[in-house]
């Protein structure tokens, strides 16, 4: 079974762009999840999607934001991109939710912002 | 939602067993147990996790006190591969507006 997958692993942007990331999850997965990493502040956790639903969020600006389409996959974007933005961006799937199936991560999408 | 504390780093010497433990005093009757850990430049990786009763999978035991607020995770032969961050997390059962929240976790350290 393919893991879950993680494009573009690399992007570069500068400040007051926006950006888009994408996840597709393990085949039969339907939760979806995103977590920024930073030295400073470890793993945070963003939000969750499960059908095409947000049903969690985290403690972040409006400016970060997701969706998930019917096959699952999920995009998320930030727009008006800060120097505190730069990160590794985790995406992790679960059959149904993170609370008691266990979360497959993917690799990441490490973030720099100029 | 519930905090973990676990001990900032261990060592261990390889083949031995590790016992990496966490409190989680504030425990509450819902929350399950999960542990992940995070190797050196990947994404974490799901270890075991569990609810009242001690786990076993192939990687590692989970072992939850009777009162459930500490346990306890296992690794009965270490590698110098499993020389990771582990991270001791809870979470509601129903879900929670906080995810996973990963703390600081315990960095392992393997000795060959």
């Amino acid at each position: 079974k393919a893991g879950v997958t993680q494009t573009p692993r690399y992007l570069i942007k500068t400040r007051g762009q926006q950006v888009t990331l994408s996840c597709s999850p393990i085949s039969g997965h339907r939760s979806v999840s995103w977590y920024q990493q930073t030295p400073g502040q470890g793993l945070q956790f963003l939000f969750e999607y499960f059908s095409e639903t947000q049903r969690n969020k985290g403690n972040f600006p409006g400016r970060f934001s997701g969706r998930q389409f019917s096959n699952s996959r999920s995009e998320m974007n930030v727009s008006t991109l800060e120097l505190g933005d730069s990160a590794l961006y985790l995406c992790a799937s679960s059959l149904v939710t993170y609370s008691y199936n266990e979360q497959f991560f993917g690799p990441g999408t490490r973030l720099t912002v100029l | 939602d519930a905090k973990t504390t676990q001990p900032n780093s261990m060592e261990s010497n390889e083949e031995e067993p590790v016992h990496l433990p966490c409190n989680h005093s504030t425990i509450s009757g819902t929350d399950y147990i999960h542990w992940y850990r995070q190797l050196p430049s990947q994404g974490p990786e799901y270890v075991i996790h569990g609810l009242t009763s001690n786990v076993n999978n192939r990687m590692a035991s989970l072992a939850i006190a009777e009162d459930r607020k500490s346990s306890t995770l296992i690794l009965h032969r270490a590698t110098l591969r499993d020389a990771a961050v582990y991270y001791c997390i809870l979470s509601p059962s129903g879900g929670g507006a906080d995810g996973l929240t990963f703390g600081k976790g315990t960095h392992l350290i393997i000795q060959p």
